[in-house]
């Protein structure tokens, strides 16, 4: 199964943007790039997800690698909310598309 | 609508009793997924329902876990003989389908299950 790696921390100033970055260097040609984050004491929620092209959405954008070996969640502008594990995810392509999760990385946004 | 539900949200249990553990995905989800996650680490895959089928079972850690979904909708996480490694938070995840730009899944809140 493709992995994929992230920094166990970050930190951003609120109001400031946040780049998240992601290594998947095993990504096959079929394999999506989701992104989740998990706000503590709940399950994770989507945030954003891509195959090639860079994608933007109301929550934040992905800007994918050309030859797709990494990409990075882009949050425009923090708030003390963003504050969560994000994690950067690739779908097994058995026939169940489970997501194997990493252990993400840990934003903390500073006031 | 209605998101995904779990219940109970907490569970303590003692050592060797058996718990079960409920997700009801979002209405007209045809997929359903359940997760582990221990204390500070990821998700940890265990079972995936497709209708009332279960095509993959790989994560299940031992034959005490068992699962079922009835009526392509509510799922039961059971398990047998509860240790105190088994104490997590099981979340149950429902999408669409499975594949494809359909495959968002929608979390639950969690079952968090704490084994004395």
């Amino acid at each position: 199964d493709a992995k994929t790696t992230q920094p166990n921390s970050m930190e951003s100033n609120e109001e400031e943007p946040v780049h998240l970055p992601c290594n998947h260097s095993t990504i096959s040609g079929t394999d999506y790039i989701h992104w989740y984050r998990q706000l503590p004491s709940q399950g994770p929620e989507y945030v954003i997800h891509g195959l090639t092209s860079n994608v933007n959405n109301r929550m934040a954008s992905l800007a994918i690698a050309e030859d797709r070996k990494s990409s990075t969640l882009i949050l425009h502008r923090a708030t003390l909310r963003d504050a969560a594990v994000y994690y950067c995810i690739l779908r097994d392509k058995t026939g169940t598309y489970k997501y194997i999760f990493g252990t993400g990385t840990r934003l903390k946004v500073l006031a | 609508g209605a998101g995904v539900s779990q219940s109970p949200s907490n569970k303590v249990t003692e050592k060797g009793k058996d718990v079960e553990l409920r997700c009801d995905p979002i209405s007209g989800h045809t997929a359903l997924y359940w997760y582990r996650q221990r204390l500070g680490q990821g998700l940890e895959f265990l079972i995936y329902f497709q209708g009332n089928s279960a095509p993959d079972k790989s994560g299940l850690p031992s034959d005490r876990f068992s699962a079922e979904r009835t009526g392509e909708s509510v799922s039961t996480l059971t398990i047998q003989r509860t240790q105190q490694e088994d104490s997590a938070v099981y979340l149950c995840a429902s999408s669409l389908a499975a594949g494809g730009w359909m495959d968002t899944q929608y979390f639950g809140p969690g079952t968090r299950l704490t084994v004395l």
